[in-house]
């Protein structure tokens, strides 16, 4: 059974303070590792996929990076408006093109 | 470019009553669609997703149903509404290399 594991289920950082998110995954032959970001009441909004290990990719004070097990989204230097929960995902396995997500880590960027 | 949109925004409805959820995409033809649940503080649960039109298949038992009647419209409806169909609704369209992009959700609150 695939399964998308996120943690730290929440983390409170202040303005500047780096830190990292961790998404790690049990799935054979994976077809993409997914990125997204949501804010309360609203739909997660697309950030990146990965598809091979040592795959980096940024955007902004974000940066997600690849490895066997696991990915990282790399938070630099975080504003207030960072503050949102991040979902990874990865394809669900039997060829239904379906997402199966991990429940994320509400991330807190106090000013 | 794609835009998807989901109506209505907010809903409150007695138990018993029946739903229905709008979900249309513009800008991309023949997409996969899906409708995905969001309970508070968890992950999205798969619902349906299809890949054409008339062509649903469910991901878990429940009383809900979809319906795909034209290439760009979603539809998830109910006859009878339970308790534990609250949440948060989500419906989203997807590329053949998995990336999904999701609409602005629907919250539904059953009384």
């Amino acid at each position: 059974e695939d399964q998308v594991t996120q943690s730290p289920e929440a983390l409170r950082l202040q303005e500047g303070e780096s830190s990292s998110l961790n998404c790690s995954y049990t799935v054979s032959g994976l077809r993409g590792l997914f990125w997204y970001r949501q804010d309360p009441g609203k739909g997660p909004e697309f950030l990146f996929t990965l598809y091979s290990a040592g795959e980096e990719k940024e955007k902004e004070r974000l940066k997600a990076t690849l490895t066997k097990k696991e990915s990282f989204l790399h938070i630099t230097a975080p504003k207030p408006e960072d503050s949102a929960t991040y979902l990874c995902a990865v394809p669900t396995k039997g060829g239904r093109r379906a997402l199966t997500f991990g429940s994320g880590t509400r991330l807190q960027v106090q000013p | 470019s794609q835009t998807i949109h989901q109506w209505p925004a907010t809903l409150v409805q007695p138990v018993g009553s029946p739903l229905s959820l709008e979900c249309t995409v513009e800008g991309t033809s023949n997409p996969n669609l899906y409708w995905y649940r969001q309970a508070a503080g968890r992950g999205l649960q798969l619902l349906f997703y299809s890949v054409g039109i008339g062509q649903i298949s469910s991901e878990v038992p429940q009383n809900l149903s979809a319906s795909r009647p034209q290439d760009r419209q979603f539809i998830l409806s109910s006859k009878k509404l339970l308790l534990s169909d609250s949440g948060f609704y989500l419906c989203a369209w997807g590329r053949q290399d998995h990336e999904q992009y999701f609409g602005p959700g629907t919250r539904l609150t059953v009384t």
